[in-house]
């Protein structure tokens, strides 16, 4: 059973676009939706995350949505640029706000073409 | 800085072969995970530790089983290798606490032949 569903699995958009990546969840116990961000060679790291007392986060040019009624939050890339080309993790875990055992979807991999 | 160190970047090992991986830590983190990576699948939980000597299976424990003797150190085990565990493994800490995110290596390319 796939507790997070991630959506595109890729994704192609030109420098200064949009990029929105989306995810959905079934166990109305998650409360903490990080955003994980992984280059080629290395391994992920944390990229912005979101409680559910909240709709909206923006950091740069990260935004993460989230509808809580609807079970989904998303990724929005704003003027995405190639150095963002990576492969981006959703995540959901029930640890209070903590990023202890986390449930990831299986990756979206963002390319921006110059 | 926060380091997450996995021993090899890749090995290559022979099927039946007792294999092991080893991830160092060095932030005093009480939990530590291993995760594979498969193209498509994402990263899938195989085992984490939570303490010195403590463990709890993730989603996908079959075939391996994990050693934690002390707060830095946490190894995973291939028992007797098969080739569906060729795969990009992961080991990551964290403190646990609000906000606290996992701090991931660099991931070991592990090929059974």
């Amino acid at each position: 059973q796939q507790q997070v569903k991630q959506s595109p699995q890729s994704l192609i958009v030109q420098k200064g676009g949009i990029s929105i990546i989306n995810c959905a969840y079934e166990n109305t116990a998650f409360d903490y939706f990080p955003w994980y961000q992984q280059f080629p060679g290395k391994g992920p790291a944390l990229l912005i995350a979101i409680r559910p007392d909240v709709s909206e986060k923006k950091e740069g040019r990260f935004t993460i949505s989230f509808n809580k009624s609807a079970k989904q939050f998303s990724l929005h890339i704003m003027d995405s640029q190639p150095g963002d080309s990576a492969t981006y993790f959703c995540a959901a875990s029930k640890g209070g706000g903590s990023n202890y055992k986390l449930t990831f979807g299986k990756g979206t991999l963002l390319t921006v073409n110059p | 800085d926060v380091k997450v160190t996995q021993s090899s970047r890749y090995l290559v090992k022979r099927t039946g072969e007792k294999v092991f991986l080893e991830c160092v830590q060095d932030m005093d983190h009480e939990n530590m995970f291993w995760y594979r990576q498969d193209p498509g699948l994402g990263l899938r939980l195989i085992y984490f530790s939570y303490d010195v000597k403590m463990k709890e299976k993730g989603d996908i424990p079959e075939g391996y089983s994990v050693s934690r003797e002390k707060k830095e150190r946490f190894s995973l085990i291939l028992e007797s290798a098969s080739t569906n565990q060729t795969s990009m493994y992961l080991c990551a800490s964290t403190l646990g606490g609000v906000g606290q995110p996992q701090h991931f290596g660099d991931g070991t390319r592990l090929s059974i032949l």
